[in-house]
């Protein structure tokens, strides 16, 4: 358990709004990812950080923008959100043998 | 392009019925391969890393193996709480700084008592 929460756990938005999604790690992990999970496609990166205020793309990146001011926490945002981002969103940080996830949050795009 | 493929994508098991599940992959050069546990509404728990060809590891009644091309999860004499979606990833040379995995789709064994 790598002491990772998430808020909010579930969220339902409208298209075109603006919608930030938290992450929190209490493990002082220099490294911290989000992930997007979809049936069909497993879990995707969206975005990564290495440190305070140094990021970088995943593979699913467009949409999205991500901010990290202090090492213990991750914004995810969606600038003007879309029905296609409708999804499981998940936040992991990197340890000392593999990454460790926390428990999501769901999000819905009407 | 670096590829990780699980088979089969749903499985069905009587309790005590031992199985195995399929995690191929198509890499550049491979640095880890991890198992993960995922049951649903919650995130993946981790539960292995390999590292070379012929490693194993094992916890309770699931055992993990790896060769050069896939890895395998054994599961002997399951039980309902064993029912969970089973995730692989893998970490490839060159991302080893970043530790950015590429996951396959996840096979969901259910467990029937």
């Amino acid at each position: 358990d790598a002491g990772i929460t998430q808020s909010p756990r579930h969220k339902v938005t409208e298209t075109g709004t603006p919608v930030t999604l938290r992450c929190h790690q209490t493990e002082n992990h220099r490294y911290m990812y989000w992930y997007r999970q979809d049936p069909g496609h497993g879990l995707r990166l969206i975005h990564y950080s290495y440190g305070v205020k140094d990021t970088d793309k995943g593979e699913v990146s467009d949409g999205y923008s991500v901010s990290r001011s202090k090492t213990e926490d991750f914004l995810l945002t969606l600038e003007s959100a879309t029905s296609s981002q409708t999804s499981v969103y998940f936040c992991a940080t990197r340890g000392e043998e593999t990454q460790y996830f926390g428990p999501g949050t769901r999000l819905l795009v009407l | 392009e670096d590829q990780v493929t699980q088979s089969p994508e749903a499985l069905r098991l009587q309790e005590g019925e031992s199985s195995s599940l399929n995690c191929s992959y198509t890499v550049s050069g491979l640095r880890g391969l991890f198992w993960y546990r995922q049951d649903p509404g919650k995130g993946p728990e981790f539960l292995f890393t390999l590292y070379s060809a012929g490693e194993e590891k094992e916890k309770e009644r699931l055992k993990a193996t790896l060769t050069k091309k896939e890895s395998f999860l054994h599961i002997t004499a399951p039980k309902p709480e064993d029912s969970a979606t089973y995730l692989c990833a893998v970490q490839v040379h060159g991302s080893s700084n970043t530790g950015k995995l590429i996951f396959g789709q996840g096979t969901t064994l259910q467990v029937k008592p």
